[in-house]
């Protein structure tokens, strides 16, 4: 039973915003949203995550809608070395036993 | 400072070989884990550690063991190595998990071949 669901694969321009949707309708209110990438075959890297607020680092931005049963993820200026898996967990803690990788979404940034 | 670093990062087995594979990392993190990932696939965790001379049962166990006799290293056995077993192996390190802000850090994956 998915706690989130993700497009399986998107496309971006080169320097244009990349926008990657998750949908987590069943989240608690104790709950995190975390993103992270993997980068053809490297380990997963942290990307961001949020509870309730909306949240920006240097990698990216994070939406969260009011309701939080869905999320975006944004990179503003897409580069090639952004293509990667996207994956989109709900957890408790960010602590890697409580975090399930699903299938993600392939991001490709096209040039 | 190099994070969490895996060896090797390639090996190839023969069918009843055994193996260990060594995760350190250098962050001081109480957590460490053991994924594998087949192709297509998310990662599914193994065996997990939540300190030194501790270890869990992840979602898939069967046919590894783990020990932590150091809080810095982690390390995964085969004992007897099948095909099934081959896949890329990743370790990571975290934080308590009463640090509700904690992130995963994870190493760069050891790809197992088992012929």
């Amino acid at each position: 039973d998915a706690k989130t669901t993700q497009p399986p694969s998107m496309d971006c321009a080169e320097g244009r915003a990349a926008n990657l949707p998750c949908n987590h309708s069943t989240i608690s209110g104790n709950e995190y949203v975390y993103w992270y990438r993997q980068i053809h075959s490297q380990g997963p890297q942290y990307i961001i995550h949020g509870l309730k607020n909306n949240e920006t680092n240097e990698m990216a931005s994070l939406i969260i809608t009011e309701d939080r049963k869905s999320s975006t993820l944004i990179l503003p200026h897409a580069t090639l070395r952004d293509t990667a898996v996207y994956y989109c967990i709900v957890s408790v803690s960010g602590s890697a036993r409580q975090l399930t990788f699903g299938s993600g979404t392939q991001l490709t940034v096209l040039p | 400072n190099a994070g969490v670093t895996q060896t090797p990062k390639f090996r190839v087995l023969k069918t009843g070989q055994s193996m260990t594979l060594l995760c350190a990392q250098d962050m001081n993190h109480e957590y460490m884990y053991w994924y594998r990932q087949d192709p297509g696939m998310g990662l599914r965790l193994i065996h997990y550690s939540v300190g030194e001379g501790t270890t869990a049962k992840g979602e898939v166990p069967d046919g590894y063991n783990v020990s932590r006799l150091k809080k810095q290293n982690f390390l995964l056995g085969l004992e007897s190595a099948a095909p099934s077993q081959t896949s890329v192996y990743f370790c990571a390190s975290s934080y308590s998990i009463r640090d509700l802000n904690t992130e995963a850090f994870f190493g760069q994956g050891t790809r197992l071949t088992v012929v």
